[in-house]
């Protein structure tokens, strides 16, 4: 069964503070992995997308990690603001039948506090 | 140039109604899907709309249609209410044969009482 399995499920870190969330997905056959941010009541925004042969994306202060091997992806959030406290979601693409279909994650809700 | 639009931003409806949700996609993309939010949780896809037609159908009953316009605009359908189907309904759209790259509009808040 495909599924995206985030961890933690919530964080509490301090404005300044480097913080580091999971992915971890079983989808196949696998096409990308996405990171969106979403501000509560919002719609997903796009950080990053990655590749079966991208290592490593960045965007501003997000970077983003991906051992296709492991199947595991990272984003790593450096010296957070209090505009960074959100929901973040990890989404695989798997193409199959002639169809992209996305899964997603259930999201880690990060808190930013000052 | 607009991103993907979607209303009503909330809505608040009675068990037992129906409701119809509002999506007009971003400029030059011809795809649209929706999705069903929970509190909490990640996004459920509902279906997607390709030419006016349901090209792919998640695991929603029938109580929840669709249906895309020569404009490319999209309406989603729910009948019969149910408390449950309170949630996020989030529209996305996306470029021709571009389907993996979708663009999410801010989302309708229905509240079912």
């Amino acid at each position: 069964k495909n599924q995206v399995e985030q961890s933690p499920q919530s964080l509490i870190i301090l404005e300044g503070k480097n913080c580091t969330l999971q992915c971890n997905y079983t989808v196949s056959p696998f096409s990308n992995l996405r990171w969106y941010k979403q501000d509560t009541g919002r719609g997903p925004v796009s950080l990053t997308i990655m590749t079966f042969s991208e290592n490593t994306k960045s965007n501003g202060r997000y970077t983003a990690t991906l051992d296709a091997d492991t199947k595991q992806s990272s984003l790593h959030i450096t010296a957070s603001q209090l505009s960074d406290s959100a929901s973040y979601i990890c989404v695989v693409s798997s193409f199959s039948g002639g169809y992209n279909k996305l899964i997603f994650g259930a999201g880690t809700r990060l808190a930013v506090h000052p | 140039d607009a991103g993907v639009t979607q209303s009503p931003t909330h809505l608040i409806k009675t068990r037992g109604q129906q409701v119809t949700l509002r999506c007009s996609p971003k400029s030059g993309h011809d795809t649209v899907s929706w999705y069903q939010q929970a509190l909490g949780q990640g996004p459920q896809f509902i279906f997607q709309y390709y030419e006016e037609e349901e090209r792919q159908r998640g695991n929603f009953p029938d109580r929840f249609s669709g249906h895309q316009f020569p404009n490319y605009s999209s309406e989603l359908n729910v009948n019969a209410l149910l408390l449950g189907d309170s949630a996020l309904y989030l529209c996305a759209s996306s470029f021709p044969g571009q389907t993996y790259e979708q663009y999410f509009g801010p989302g309708t808040r229905l509240t079912v009482t």
